[in-house]
């Protein structure tokens, strides 16, 4: 399976501010995602970061917060804007592998996110 | 509208026993579905999955069993060990993985 870096691991950040995550991933995908766990909650799919694409937000993400650029296929990247401590979070990508199985399904260890 | 739902936030087995963790779903689109485990700091890791046309598959110590007339996949530990105190997530996939809100376990010896 794929292996995954994601950067930073962590990160403490002033209200108001940004912060751009990075994934890179070793091998070409085809499908990468983007997650958010909230403390004590579900991991949830914030949006589909497609190749030469405008990334596909899910309900209750927009663009404006939440920026993805997806440059290559071994690449995203993914902005928290305008950070408030509402967004304190585990943020993880995720990629699904080009063969199209879904047990293809590999994590980041994730960027955990304080906004103070 | 929570499409996975595991509505057992936790659950506690003695070492040797077995862990049984519980997932329904409401989406009969899923084709997929797949078992992570997550500790803190850290990111999912695949366990097992099972495709939607089969209603067992076995890997070591763990069995997923899928019963689609009752959207209700359950994942099986035999037997439990210490080092499987973790927090369990069920995934369904439809083009997209969606996840449950997530069991945690905890094997005492």
């Amino acid at each position: 399976s794929a292996v995954i870096s994601q950067k930073p691991s962590r990160d403490i950040c002033q209200r108001g501010t940004s912060l751009t995550i990075q994934c890179q991933v070793d091998s070409q995908v085809t499908m990468m995602f983007w997650y958010r766990q909230q403390p004590g909650q579900s991991l949830t799919l914030i949006a589909t970061a497609n190749q030469g694409s405008e990334a596909t937000y899910e309900s209750g993400f927009v663009i404006d917060k939440f920026p993805i650029s997806r440059p290559n296929l071994t690449f995203s990247t993914l902005t928290v804007s305008n950070m408030s401590p509402e967004d304190s979070s585990i943020y993880l990508c995720s990629v699904r592998g080009s063969d199209g199985a879904n047990y293809g399904y590999t994590f980041g260890s994730g960027t955990r996110l304080t906004v103070v | 509208d929570q499409q996975v739902k595991q509505n057992s936030p936790s659950l506690s087995v003695q070492e040797g026993r077995i862990s049984i963790l519980n997932c329904d779903y409401t989406n009969s689109m899923f084709d997929y579905f797949l078992w992570y485990k997550k500790y803190p700091a850290e990111g999912p890791t695949f366990l097992i999955s099972i495709s939607s046309i089969k209603d067992k598959n076995e890997d070591g110590r763990f069995t997923v069993f899928l019963n689609k007339s009752a959207k209700h996949l359950s994942l099986h530990i035999v037997p439990s060990q210490p080092g499987d105190s973790a927090v369990y997530f069920c995934a369904a996939s439809d083009a997209k993985l969606i996840f449950g809100t997530g069991t945690r376990l905890q094997v005492f010896p």
